[in-house]
């Protein structure tokens, strides 16, 4: 069974341009949630996917968007690039329950992402 | 909303020594609380969750983590260290407001021959 996959693993990128970054999640996983981890730090939550729609959305500008496909799969893309949105950037797939929680997130090897 | 606090960014122990990770929890509702092991240049791996059942949780690799209500704690603990579990560990609660995992700092471990 794969797990949740990432691509790509690195990527370089200018001040101003845009990224994507896409997502492929566990097997049976129908939820998508994407997280920043800024160096040395934890992750911080930046928005979640279910059924097609932004479900949930952390304290990030709108210059991050997404999207989920039909085969749950997704896409996180960033505008605007800045010094600052270097970082490594995870993917992580759930289920939701009979309440709707996912809370039991299985994570990706992240996407390295550096801007200059 | 609910909260982490990892105490100690840099924990050091010998190799076979008790490894003791330290995660402190606020939260205003009955928490669902998580450990997870980030090795170098990987994403996050996940060694242990408490979901209201035992308070005493057993993972992987050796690891286990016990709930305390009455301290707000939720250490992570194993008996005996080995070099192999160098690396970066991550202490989470899940936010029911926001339907995601809300993380602590996180705390590295080091292993000495």
């Amino acid at each position: 069974d794969a797990g949740v996959t990432q691509s790509p693993t690195h990527l370089i990128k200018t001040r101003g341009q845009q990224v994507t970054l896409r997502c492929s999640p566990k097997s049976g996983h129908d939820t998508v949630s994407w997280y920043q981890q800024a160096l040395g730090q934890g992750p911080q939550f930046i928005f979640q996917y279910y059924e097609e729609e932004e479900r949930q959305r952390g304290n990030f500008p709108d210059r991050f968007s997404g999207h989920q496909f039909p085969n749950y799969s997704s896409e996180l893309n960033v505008n605007a690039l800045l010094l600052g949105d270097s970082a490594l950037y995870l993917c992580a797939s759930s289920h939701r329950d009979v309440y709707l929680r996912s809370y039991e997130q299985y994570f990706g090897p992240g996407t390295r992402l550096t801007v200059t | 909303a609910q909260s982490v606090t990892q105490l100690g960014s840099h924990v050091s122990v010998s190799e076979g020594a008790l490894v003791l990770l330290r995660c402190n929890y606020s939260s205003s509702v009955p928490p669902y609380l998580f450990w997870y092991v980030q090795y170098p240049n990987q994403g996050l791996q996940l060694l242990l969750k408490y979901t209201s059942a035992a308070t005493l949780v057993k993972g992987i690799n050796g690891f286990e983590a016990e709930f305390k209500k009455s301290e707000t704690s939720f250490h992570l603990t194993k008996p005996s260290a080995h070099m192999s579990d160098a690396a970066e560990y991550f202490c989470a609660v899940y936010n029911n407001a926001g339907n995601m995992l809300t993380f602590g700092g996180g705390t590295r471990l080091m292993v000495k021959p």
